[in-house]
């Protein structure tokens, strides 16, 4: 079956502008995670769903930063005001469940603030 | 504070040349500990959970072990596809939380 798919691949934009990032988890999988990679780092956590609702939003660095999943599906990761610092490849992950479920990644997208 | 160690940093290794990679932890509430494989431009890829000490997994080449505070990941006459970074992950309260990984270079 179809694994998780994120869209774009990559995204180039320029300091200060907006930028959306897409998600759709493997079909069936009712937790969908946001995680955030930089160069030679491990991923880092961002946010958590369960269903249609953020559960655990503790890793959004700032305000800028805002995620939703409307129908319990797809994701959708909003970034306002890009600065340089938000570089980095963004990876969407998700699970059968909760708790101790297995996360299967998709390919991630490189985000590039110029 | 739910922290993950990996070591080494980067291995070389030759062809059929047998290995381990470490991982250390310090987790509050341990929900499994996963190994995961991740090739350049490309998401994290799973192999192994391990729920609790002295359980052990295997998968062609390569084998998973735990205790209280360690994990290996034992490698077993490596080819060169095995080439990767080995990221080991701790299961925290509804996130994981990822080591900086073991970049493993297996050359023929």
């Amino acid at each position: 079956g179809a694994g998780v798919s994120q869209t774009p691949s990559n995204k180039v934009t320029e300091k200060g502008k907006y930028v959306e990032l897409r998600c759709d988890p493997i079909s069936g999988h009712t937790a969908l995670y946001w995680y955030r990679q930089s160069l030679g780092q491990g991923p880092e956590f961002l946010i958590y769903f369960q269903g249609t609702g953020a559960a655990d939003d503790s890793g959004l660095p700032n305000d800028r930063f805002f995620a939703v999943r409307p129908e319990g599906s797809v994701s959708t990761l909003k970034i306002q005001r890009t600065e340089r610092g938000d570089s980095a490849v963004y990876l969407c992950a998700s699970s059968l469940g909760q708790g101790t479920d297995t996360q299967y990644f998709g390919p991630g997208t490189r985000l590039t603030v110029l | 504070e739910d922290q993950v160690t990996q070591s080494p940093e980067a291995l070389r290794l030759q062809e059929g040349e047998s290995s381990s990679l470490n991982c250390s932890y310090t987790v509050s509430g341990l929900r499994g500990l996963f190994w995961y494989r991740q090739d350049p431009g490309k998401g994290p890829e799973f192999l192994f959970t391990l729920y609790s000490a002295g359980e052990e997994k295997e998968k062609e080449r390569l084998k998973a072990t735990l205790t209280k505070k360690e994990s290996f990941l034992h490698i077993t006459a490596p080819k060169p596809e095995d080439s990767a970074t080995y990221l080991c992950v701790i299961g925290g309260y509804n996130k994981l939380i990822f080591g900086a990984g073991t970049r493993l270079a297996v050359h023929p």
